[in-house]
C-alpha cells in the first residue's frame, strides 16, 4: 500500500487568485493522478504525472489552467490558477505503486472554495 | 465512449436485509472494473476487483460482460456498510480511472 499526504487540507481563495497543492507518498511510485470532485458529482481525472516527462491532460483540462510539477517519485503539485468560483472542489491525488495490480491509493483531498 | 453508469443516487435498506449496488459500464476493449468506497470522513479505498474474485466486508462482486456490468451484492447489510460506493473502470496503457456518478448506501437499523 501507500500512504498519501496532501497539503493544504483545505483553503478559502479569492477569486482571479491562484493556489498550489501538494501530494506526497511514502513510498516511490510511478503514476500520480489528480482529480477533481466538483459538489455533489463525481470524481474526474485532471490529469496523469509521470516524473520525468510533462504530464497528461484529460479533455477539458489545460496546463495553463493546472499546472502539474513531478519532480522525483514520491511527490507532485498541481496548480489551480486564475481560480472562479466554479473551481470549488474537491482536489484529490492518488498513486499506482509499482506492484503492477492496477491498485490506486487515494489522498485525503483538499477541499478548496473560491470566493 | 467509455463510460460508467450507476443507477441509483441513493439506497436505504433496513439491518439485515439485502444490498445490490449497481454499475454498468461501456468501454470498447477489456476493462478492469473496480468498487471504492468511501466512508463518512475517511479517504476513497478499493473494495473489489473483478479479476480477485474475493470477497471483502460480505461483498461480492460478479463482472457481466455480456450485460456489460459489474453489480455488487451483500447478502446482509450492517449499519457499518453506511458508506458512498463507486464503480470505477481502468483500461489502456494509461490505468486512468473512470468513475460512476455514485451510490449512497444508507443501513438504517
Amino acid at each position: 500500500s501507500a500512504v498519501i499526504s496532501q497539503k493544504p487540507s483545505r483553503d478559502i481563495c479569492q477569486r482571479g487568485t491562484s493556489l498550489t497543492i501538494q501530494c506526497q507518498v511514502d513510498s516511490q511510485v510511478t503514476m500520480m493522478f489528480w482529480y477533481r470532485q466538483q459538489p455533489g458529482q463525481s470524481l474526474t481525472l485532471i490529469a496523469t504525472a509521470n516524473q520525468g516527462s510533462e504530464a497528461t491532460y484529460e479533455s477539458g483540462f489545460v496546463i495553463d489552467k493546472f499546472p502539474i510539477s513531478r519532480p522525483n517519485l514520491t511527490f507532485s503539485t498541481l496548480t489551480v490558477s486564475n481560480m472562479s468560483p466554479e473551481d470549488s472542489s474537491i482536489y484529490l491525488c492518488s498513486v499506482e505503486p509499482w506492484t503492477g495490480d492496477n491498485e490506486q491509493f487515494f489522498g485525503p483531498g483538499t477541499r478548496l472554495t473560491v470566493l | 465512449a467509455q463510460r460508467v453508469t450507476q443507477p441509483e443516487k441513493l439506497l436505504s435498506v433496513f439491518k439485515g436485509a439485502p444490498v445490490e449496488l449497481k454499475c454498468n459500464y461501456s468501454y470498447s476493449g477489456s476493462p478492469e472494473l473496480f468498487w471504492y468506497v468511501q466512508y463518512s470522513r475517511q479517504r476513497l479505498q478499493l473494495l473489489l476487483r473483478h479479476i480477485s474474485r474475493e470477497s471483502i466486508k460480505g461483498f461480492t462482486a460478479d463482472l457481466n460482460k455480456g450485460e456489460t456490468s459489474f453489480h455488487q451484492k451483500k447478502p446482509f447489510a450492517q449499519e457499518e456498510d453506511s458508506a458512498m460506493y463507486y464503480c470505477a473502470l481502468s483500461g489502456g496503457a494509461t490505468n486512468k480511472l473512470i468513475f460512476g456518478t455514485g451510490t449512497l448506501l444508507a443501513v438504517q437499523p
